[in-house]
């Protein structure tokens, strides 16, 4: 099982490019979450999913937008990149709700805005 | 804002040592969960303690949950090497129970 996959690992954008992160999961999962980590603040919620066609707005979901048009895809998309957003994204997974679930993590993806 | 706080920063022992890193958080849950990150890659999910429950154990991992006081603590006994990573608690609570939110971690060097 690939578990969770992020696509690209690694990307540099000048300010104002545009760019999609792909989160692909093979568990069947229906819960689906994007995450940013940085140094000194640990992970905070982007947007999220519960479910193929579902999307919701976590803590800093400002400059973000998500897509689930697939049950397995779970996109997140930067209109136009701003330096802030300079970060490690992670995506991850749970077979449902946390309240009784575990997530599952993909490697995450660097992401420099110059 | 970060609904659970890990204490300490970061934590520096010497292998076969033991290692209590603890989480404090501020509304009700229905579980806390404990996740390792190993420097560079994604979280891997460690031990779940449900609101009901006081102590939990894993292996080398013990985790117990005082509810009253809203803090938990994760204890790594007979440390390794290989236990250096950055340690990190989760609560759900605070998005309609359907998210995780996460504390700033505990960055856990384990000397040979």
């Amino acid at each position: 099982n690939a578990g969770v996959t992020q696509t690209p690992k690694f990307r540099v954008l000048k300010t104002g490019q545009s760019m999609t992160l792909l989160c692909a999961q093979d568990m069947n999962h229906e819960y689906m979450y994007w995450y940013r980590q940085d140094p000194g603040m640990g992970l905070r919620l982007i947007h999220y999913s519960v479910g193929e066609g579902t999307t919701a707005k976590g803590e800093v979901p400002d400059g973000y937008n998500v897509s689930r048009l697939k049950k397995q895809n779970f996109l997140l998309g930067l209109e136009s990149a701003a330096p802030s957003q300079t970060s490690v994204y992670f995506c991850a997974s749970s077979l449902g709700a946390v309240g009784a679930n575990v997530l599952t993590f993909g490697a995450g993806s660097r992401l420099t805005v110059l | 804002s970060q609904q659970g706080e890990e204490d300490p920063q970061a934590l520096s022992i010497q292998e076969g040592e033991n290692a209590t890193m603890n989480c404090s958080y501020k509304t009700s849950i229905n579980n806390l969960q404990w996740y390792r990150q190993n420097s560079g890659r994604g979280l891997v999910h460690l031990i779940l303690i449900r609101s009901n429950e006081r102590e939990k154990h894993s292996g080398r991992l013990r985790v117990t949950l005082d509810t009253s006081k809203k803090s938990s603590s994760l204890l790594i006994t007979a440390s390794r090497a290989a236990d250096t990573a950055s340690y990190f608690c989760a609560t759900d609570g605070t998005g309609g129970y359907s998210t995780l939110t996460f504390g700033k971690g505990t960055m856990l060097l384990v000397s040979p």
